[in-house]
């Protein structure tokens, strides 16, 4: 079945730093990927996607490649502040129209902390 | 400007007790989920409903029950809890299957 890995944390850094959190999946065809933000207390928000192969998402600074050849889809962002610290979730959904292909698939949550 | 509201934000059951977490949207979404949040487990999806009168089983169905008779209200019901229901749970609404999921707040069920 679907199956998202992404980097275990915490993931602590300082204010200015560069930050990756990888994310690798494994799905039939080609997936939507998503990465999704959650900040102490609240649901989680959308934060890019992107829907086939060599695709970029971006937001707030935050940028991700669809690589089809290596099936990732890292978290970049090259200068974090205080208010980025949250949990980070990589997700996919399965390609395809139907009801069944509307199941979100995360992965496991890395808590960023950014300390300024 | 509400979005999806989930009602409680948080409850405490005893063991064998039941209860109906509210999920409601006010954005004509027809599709509609519920994901149980747990440490080191990310989200996993309970049920779903691609639109009123439709509901299907995710991964992890077992314990929970819903029902979906309007497009705007997705409640999810414990018969009898259990302390392995002990949960964050997420109501999550989207206008069609590809496209962005907007979440509720979430709900902390506590089962002792």
């Amino acid at each position: 079945g679907d199956s998202v890995t992404q980097m275990e944390g915490p993931v602590t850094l300082s204010e200015e730093a560069f930050l990756t959190i990888n994310c690798t999946y494994t799905a039939t065809g080609y997936p939507s990927l998503f990465w999704y933000v959650q900040y102490p207390g609240e649901g989680l928000q959308l934060l890019l996607k992107a829907t086939k192969a060599d695709d970029k998402g971006s937001n707030k600074g935050f940028e991700a490649t669809y690589r089809k050849e290596t099936t990732s889809f890292h978290l970049e962002k090259g200068s974090v502040q205080v208010s980025d610290s949250a949990v980070y979730f990589c997700a996919l959904r399965a390609p395809g129209s139907g009801g069944s292909n509307y199941k979100l698939t995360f992965g496991k949550g890395t808590l960023l902390t950014v300390n300024p | 400007n509400a979005g999806v509201t989930q009602t409680p934000k948080f409850q405490v059951l005893k063991t064998g007790q039941s209860m109906t977490l509210q999920c409601a949207q006010d954005m004509n979404h027809e599709y509609m989920s519920w994901y149980r949040q747990d440490p080191g487990m990310g989200l996993r999806l309970i049920h779903y409903s691609v639109g009123a009168g439709i509901t299907d089983q995710g991964e992890v169905p077992n314990g929970y029950n819903v029902s979906r008779s309007t497009t705007e209200d997705f409640p999810l019901r414990l018969l009898s809890a259990a302390p392995s229901q002990t949960s964050v749970y997420f109501c999550a609404s989207s206008y069609a299957v590809n496209t962005e999921a907007f979440f509720g707040q979430g709900t902390r069920l506590t089962v002792v």
